[in-house]
């Protein structure tokens, strides 16, 4: 079955305790990006690869890091996390080669940082 | 920079009832257009979509048309359901990278019974 996974699901921490969220794809896509999602703001990108090695930043990048060592993966980092990082996580991924290909989403991973 | 502009909502309607949930949009270049759709504790689903103007997306009796001239991608349906309950988000790629998605803040609809 074609899909994204992530892990964790549900994750509480405390301010500076760094943590990395996993994201993997079976579908062979060479983009993949993450979001937040918080009330009222929609989504909002993170960070997007174009392919393995490659990575750019979105629209709200600061304290977050991602890497991309392999096609499937896209794990994102907080590497010191603060409470306005709670938020709603979502990773995704597409074909590349133009605009219309659409996005597949994983389930989210609900962050909340005390 | 491009931006998506949508009723925040929530909209609530009876079943049967007709759906309109309006999205505008500002873009350089030539964008592709979508709707997806979030159900309570799952990620976006792709609903439909339409790359170019005058295009109509179309799905689950769900309908939207590429306008270029009100920048416009308004989705409608002529009878809802209680199963139609979510969060619709109207998004873009951008025209000339392709590279960044940029969402709308999305509307909440609740159909009730």
């Amino acid at each position: 079955e074609a899909q994204v996974t992530q892990n964790p699901r549900y994750l509480i921490t405390v301010t500076g305790k760094k943590l990395t969220v996993t994201c993997s794809q079976n579908m062979n896509h060479e983009y993949m990006s993450w979001y937040r999602q918080d009330p009222g703001l929609g989504l909002r990108q993170i960070y997007y690869s174009m392919n393995v090695e490659v990575t750019d930043k979105g629209d709200v990048p600061e304290g977050y890091k991602v890497s991309r060592k392999e096609k499937r993966n896209f794990p994102l980092i907080l590497e010191s996390p603060s409470p306005n990082q709670t938020s709603l996580y979502f990773c995704a991924s597409r074909q590349t080669g133009g605009g219309t290909y659409e996005q597949y989403f994983g389930p989210g991973t609900r962050l909340t940082v005390t | 920079g491009d931006s998506v502009t949508q009723m925040e909502g929530p909209v609530t309607l009876s079943e049967e009832a007709f759906l309109t949930i309006n999205c505008t949009y500002t873009a350089t270049g030539y964008p592709s257009l979508f709707w997806y759709v979030q159900y309570p504790g799952e990620g976006l689903q792709l609903l439909l979509k339409a790359t170019k103007a005058d295009d109509k997306g179309s799905n689950k009796g769900f309908e939207a048309t590429y306008r270029k001239e009100t920048t416009s991608f308004h989705l409608e349906k002529g009878s809802v359901q209680v199963s139609d309950s979510a969060v619709y988000f109207c998004a873009l790629t951008e025209g000339t990278s392709y590279d960044k998605v940029i969402f709308g803040p999305g509307t909440s609809l609740s159909v009730i019974p």
